[in-house]
């Protein structure tokens, strides 16, 4: 069946640096991937999505490109904010449509200080 | 333009009771699903409804645990005769189409159930 894998966190940076959080994920078939940022005492939220290899999703300053010859999507910001602290996950659809909707990963906690 | 909506936020329930969260989806948004998040993991599928209809209920627990998507009004997440296995945040999401791999889904803010 298909699944995600991130790296575990938590992950702690300092403002301003560079991060990345990686996932990989195995799907049958072309899947659409995704990252959701949760912050505190709330829900998901779209963060960025790609829908076909090579695409680079985008929003905020975060960054993932679909890479389906290693089947990543790593998550990139250039430099961060304490803004950014929060649950970062990975996700798939895979191309079936699927009626379980979004595979998801554990989750990266990420933590930015001043 | 109202996302996903549920109720309550939090939900307090000893041993026992019964627990019932709501959740009405996005306007124009015809399906729903339903997700539990343990404390320290990711979110788990539980089930996926369309108006009066369970399409697929492979993550729900068998016993206890129900859900329906009513022609009118919310759908409803119950759980009977709650334990504090149960204790979790429940979220819901909605999507305009099922089929669509491009569709993102759309979530609300959660129930924090407590067993106490």
């Amino acid at each position: 069946g298909d699944s995600v894998t991130q790296m575990e966190g938590p992950v702690t940076l300092s403002e301003e640096a560079f991060l990345t959080i990686n996932c990989t994920y195995t799907a049958t078939g072309y899947p659409s991937l995704f990252w959701y940022v949760q912050y505190p005492g709330e829900g998901l939220q779209l963060l960025l999505k790609a829908t076909k290899a090579d695409d680079k999703g985008s929003n905020k300053g975060f960054e993932a490109t679909y890479r389906k010859e290693t089947t990543s999507f790593h998550l990139e910001k250039g430099s961060v904010q304490v803004s950014d602290s929060a649950v970062y996950f990975c996700a798939l659809k895979s191309s079936g449509g699927g009626a379980d909707g979004l595979t998801f990963g554990k989750g990266t906690h990420l933590i930015i200080q001043p | 333009n109202a996302g996903v909506m549920q109720n309550p936020r939090h939900l307090v329930r000893r041993r026992g009771q019964e627990a019932r969260l709501r959740c009405s989806p996005m306007k124009g948004h015809s399906h729903v699903y339903w997700y539990r998040q343990l404390p320290e993991e990711g979110l788990k599928f539980m089930v996926y409804l369309q108006k009066e209809n369970i399409i697929d209920e492979s993550g729900m627990p068998k016993e206890r645990f129900s859900a329906e998507f009513p022609k009118e009004g919310p759908s409803i997440l119950r759980i009977q005769q709650v334990v504090r296995g149960d204790s979790a945040a429940y979220f819901c999401a909605s999507s305009p189409s099922e089929g669509s791999r491009h569709s993102p889904l759309h979530f609300g803010n959660g129930t924090r159930l407590t067993v106490t």
